[in-house]
């Protein structure tokens, strides 16, 4: 069964511009979640998809955004990068939602913004 | 203060020796506890999780919760190099609102065997 996969898995970008990551879950699995990990931060809670609907956000600005597709691929968005951004976009798939359920993560997309 | 606080470590032992991770973590209402690792350059994996107060053995591997103490740990007995990683506790509230998706994450501690 094939994992979490995410592409692109390194970017590089400048302060200003947009990006836009893609998380595609196992299959099977409804509910996607982002994270964004940096080393003073650590893991944070980027949003939660299920069924194309947002269902979870976190204490992020509105530059991050999100959707989901119906075939339960995600897509991320940033948008007027600022240095800060830069860090590991982790996205984590999981079978429901509802419950808790075993988050499955991708191995992440590493943005750099300059 | 954080919901979940980790030392960080960084944490060096001789392979072999037992390992003891630890997490605090403030929120009375969570209610699911996990274990990840997490390889350099990889995403984490779960390696555990604990529902209720109690132990958890898997293997090389014990989870322990402390519901009263909001306190809890991860046993590594008889350490590998290969068990050198970063280990991340997560916690998360029960089903619903808020919750939805979201795991709380302690600041993941860094853990080398040496051989």
């Amino acid at each position: 069964k094939a994992g979490v996969t995410q592409t692109p898995r390194y970017l590089i970008k400048t302060r200003g511009q947009q990006v836009t990551l893609s998380c595609s879950p196992i299959s099977g699995h409804r509910s996607v979640s982002w994270y964004q990990q940096t080393p003073g931060q650590g893991l944070q809670f980027l949003f939660e998809y299920f069924s194309e609907t947002q269902r979870n956000k976190g204490n992020f600005p509105g530059r991050f955004s999100g959707r989901q597709f119906s075939n339960s691929r995600s897509e991320m968005n940033v948008s007027t990068l600022e240095l800060g951004d830069s860090a590991l976009y982790l996205c984590a798939s999981s079978k429901q939602g509802a419950h808790y359920n075993e988050q499955f993560f991708g191995p992440g997309t590493r943005l750099t913004v300059l | 203060q954080k919901e979940v606080e980790q030392d960080p470590g960084p944490l060096s032992v001789p392979e072999g020796a037992i390992v003891s991770l630890n997490c605090t973590y403030s929120n009375s209402a969570f209610q699911y506890f996990m274990w990840y690792r997490q390889y350099s350059r990889k995403g984490p994996e779960l390696l555990m999780y604990t529902y209720s107060s109690g132990n958890k053995e898997d293997g090389r591997f014990t989870a322990q919760v402390d519901k009263s103490s909001k306190y809890i740990s991860l046993f590594i007995r008889d350490s590998q190099p290969s068990d050198s990683a970063t280990y991340l506790c997560a916690l998360t509230l029960n089903a619903g609102g808020t919750s939805y998706g979201k795991l709380t994450f302690g600041q993941g501690t860094i853990l080398t065997v040496h051989p």
